[in-house]
């Protein structure tokens, strides 16, 4: 079993939609949760960071982390094309530790 | 700039060729990470610096990849012998604190093994 579970999608749904992005893992030992955003032939950039459980919001965007289920989700809000990228969910074991990446969901925004 | 930097940004190697990519971290990086991302694929953790300490080397698939940092700034990802299974995009990422939490990525080297 891979220790980060992601939906390779890919997903499309049409501008100003809701979407939803998940992850499942299996190490109770990860602490950090992050999310990176990757455009096409780009290198990932860090886009939400959260620790421990709970709900983080920055603008459209919207983590949650369920330590208790081993889910971690992204809320995207009034999607837009831009926003057309592979998302990488991404747990850590401590701030000083290596990231483990999900294999990542590609997410097509249409206008 | 200020980002991270990575040379060259593509690479043709014939088979049982010697390789090696350059990353130039963000002046003042603590960290280095060295990630493989096959196509289609996330991330793949390959090893961790601090300064110029190599603290993680777990995810370097063969004793044909060697990393160093001597001077605790630019690093060299280097592959001996190259086969085809290590035709991938090789990413560098730094972060200023002890950790991986606030990693920068570069653009990555596109590594095709023919």
């Amino acid at each position: 079993q891979k220790e980060v579970e992601q939906d390779p999608g890919p997903l499309s749904v049409p501008e100003g939609a809701i979407v939803s992005l998940n992850c499942t893992y299996s190490n109770s030992a990860f602490q950090y949760f992050m999310w990176y955003r990757q455009y096409s032939r780009k290198g990932p950039e860090l886009l939400m960071y959260t620790y421990s459980s709970g709900n983080k919001e920055d603008g459209r965007f919207t983590a949650q982390v369920d330590k208790s289920s081993k889910y971690i989700s992204l809320f995207i809000r009034d999607s837009q094309p831009s926003d057309s990228a592979t998302y990488l969910c991404a747990p850590g074991y401590s701030s000083a530790s290596k990231i483990i990446f999900g294999s990542g969901t590609r997410l097509s925004i249409r206008p | 700039g200020a980002g991270v930097s990575q040379s060259p940004r593509y690479k043709v190697a014939k088979r049982g060729q010697d390789v090696a990519l350059r990353c130039d971290p963000i002046s003042g990086h603590v960290s280095l990470f060295w990630y493989q991302q096959a196509l289609g694929q996330g991330p793949e953790f390959l090893t961790y610096f601090q300064n110029e300490a190599q603290l993680d080397k777990s995810g370097l698939p063969s004793d044909r990849f060697f990393a160093e940092r001597p001077e605790g700034s630019v690093s060299t990802l280097k592959i001996q012998r190259t086969q085809q299974e290590d035709s991938a995009v090789y990413l560098c990422a730094s972060s200023l604190a002890q950790g991986a939490t606030e990693a920068f990525f570069g653009q990555g080297t596109r590594l095709t093994v023919v």
